[in-house]
């Protein structure tokens, strides 16, 4: 069974302050790892797909850093916005075999951004 | 509006009635993937249709689940004798045979069993 884990759970921040969670995966067969935001009532909506050891990805105040020997990647949101306020999922897809592309998700990390 | 749509958006049934949720995906992918997600839990996979093709079924979805995907096309969810545990958000997702990983979302069913 693949173990994908998050952390914190949940995050209350001040408008303005940075933040940013953690996503931990098994290190070996590392094959991609994709972070994903999901707001209330909305479709889940692809912020990253990582694959490179080191890689560093940004979208706007958004940004994520990958480590493939240690098995952790870390998510940044830089001045939050109450607009940023969802869930944010990381998830292992599976390299291959008849379900090619599953994803395996973590828990998610709930971040309320109050003005 | 292009991307995957899924109807109906919330669903009340009593417990023991059959309901079945129906998933657009984006035109031309023909991956398509179920997933559940129950409170406090990150989405979990369900099932995995290549074209028409259903080739895996997670352990979760049990005897009284059923999907199809008839025509390579939508795809629709059944469950049978609903139980309250399967109250969830169902969801649906998309992604192309080429052109990378990202898989894309609906915007899901939610599901409540009295």
């Amino acid at each position: 069974i693949l173990n994908v884990e998050q952390s914190p759970q949940s995050l209350h921040v001040q408008e303005g302050d940075s933040t940013n969670f953690t996503c931990s995966f098994p290190s070996s067969n590392f094959y991609a790892l994709h972070w994903y935001r999901w707001e209330t009532a909305k479709s889940p909506e692809a912020l990253f797909v990582m694959t490179l050891n080191g890689d560093e990805k940004k979208k706007g105040r958004i940004s994520a850093t990958l480590n493939t020997k240690e098995g952790y990647s870390y998510l940044y949101i830089k001045g939050s916005q109450p607009e940023d306020s969802a869930t944010y999922l990381c998830a292992f897809p599976n390299a291959g075999g008849t379900s090619y592309g599953k994803l395996t998700f973590g828990q998610g990390t709930i971040l309320t951004v109050h003005p | 509006d292009t991307g995957v749509s899924q109807d109906p958006r919330h669903k009340i049934t009593k417990r023991g009635q059959n309901v079945t949720f129906r998933c657009d995906p984006i035109s031309e992918h023909n991956r398509l993937y179920w997933y559940r997600q129950t409170l406090g839990q990150g989405p979990e996979f369900l099932t995995y249709f290549q074209n028409e093709a259903q080739l895996e079924k997670s352990r979760l979805l049990s005897d009284r689940f059923s999907a199809e995907r008839p025509k390579g096309s939508f795809s629709t969810l059944e469950i049978q004798r609903t139980e309250q545990g399967d109250s969830a958000m169902y969801l649906c997702a998309s992604r192309p045979w080429t052109g990378g990983d990202t898989q894309y979302f609906g915007p899901g069913t939610r599901l409540t069993v009295l």
